[in-house]
C-alpha cells in the first residue's frame, strides 16, 4: 500500500514550451501533496504545498505563475512548468500525505527528471 | 524557519557502524524524519522521532534529543547497498501544511 506515482518519469522539452507532471496517490487519499525540486548533489527544496480544492502555497522565491499547481482531486496533483528554460532542468519529486494518517505517512513519488534544451 | 545541519559526506567500511548526525533549530518542533535516497531515485522513509530517545528498526536506529536540537541515524552491519544519501528532515507545526524541511543530506560511501 501507500504508492505514489509520477508521470512522466523523464521528459525532454525545448526551451519556451510547457511541461505537465502528474502526481497520483494510487491507494490512498491525499488532501495535501508537496512538490520538491532537487538539483544534482543537493537536497530536496520544497517548491509548494498543494491542497485539494484550494490554491497552492508557494515557497519564497518560487514563481507561482511559472510553476502552476492544480490539486483537483484527493488523488491527483499536477505541476506545470510553463515557458521552460534550461535552468528549470532538475529532478522534480512529489510527496503525498495520507489524509487522516500518522505524521510519518508522507510518501514520495519516484520523481520526474526534466531536461530543457 | 529551520536550520538543519548534517555532514556533507561520510565514508565507512562494510560491516562497520556509522553514525550520521543532524542538528536543527526550529520554533515549533513536530517531528524529525530520516530518509534514504539512492542517486536518481526518490527518498524512502527510514524513521520518525517525535519524543526523546532511541528508535530501533533492524540495522537502523534513530535518536532524538529535543532539548539539544539533535538527532542521529545509526547504521549497523553496513552493507554496500547502504551507499546512498541520508536526509534529515524536520516538521515545524508553525509551517502551513506541516511541511517537511530537509537538511542538505549526507552522502555515505561504504567501501569493501
Amino acid at each position: 500500500g501507500a504508492v505514489v506515482s509520477q508521470h512522466p518519469s523523464r521528459v525532454i522539452c525545448k526551451s519556451g514550451t510547457s511541461v505537465k507532471i502528474e502526481c497520483r496517490s494510487l491507494d490512498f487519499q491525499a488532501t495535501t501533496m508537496f512538490w520538491y525540486r532537487q538539483f544534482p548533489k543537493q537536497s530536496l527544496m520544497l517548491m509548494a504545498t498543494s491542497n485539494e480544492g484550494s490554491k497552492a502555497t508557494y515557497e519564497q522565491g518560487v514563481e507561482k505563475d511559472k510553476f502552476l499547481i492544480n490539486h483537483a482531486s484527493l488523488t491527483l496533483s499536477t505541476l506545470t512548468v510553463t515557458s521552460a528554460h534550461p535552468e528549470d532542468s532538475s529532478f522534480y519529486i512529489c510527496s503525498a500525505r495520507r489524509t487522516g494518517g500518522a505524521p510519518y505517512e508522507q510518501y514520495f513519488g519516484p520523481g520526474t527528471r526534466l531536461t530543457v534544451t | 524557519g529551520q536550520n538543519i545541519d548534517q555532514p556533507t559526506e561520510m565514508t565507512a567500511t562494510e560491516g562497520a557502524i556509522v553514525q550520521i548526525n543532524c542538528t536543527y533549530q526550529t520554533s515549533g518542533f513536530n517531528g524529525l524524519f530520516w530518509y534514504q535516497q539512492h542517486a536518481g531515485e526518490a527518498p524512502t522513509f527510514l524513521s520518525y522521532n517525535v519524543l526523546d530517545g532511541l528508535e530501533e528498526k533492524g540495522r537502523f536506529s534513530s535518536f532524538l534529543s529535543r532539548s539539544k536540537g539533535y538527532s542521529y541515524l545509526l547504521l549497523k552491519e553496513l552493507q554496500m547497498k547502504d551507499s546512498a544519501s541520508y536526509l534529515c528532515a524536520v516538521r515545524d507545526s508553525n509551517n502551513a501544511g506541516n511541511m517537511l524541511t530537509f537538511g542538505g543530506g549526507t552522502r555515505l560511501m561504504v567501501k569493501p
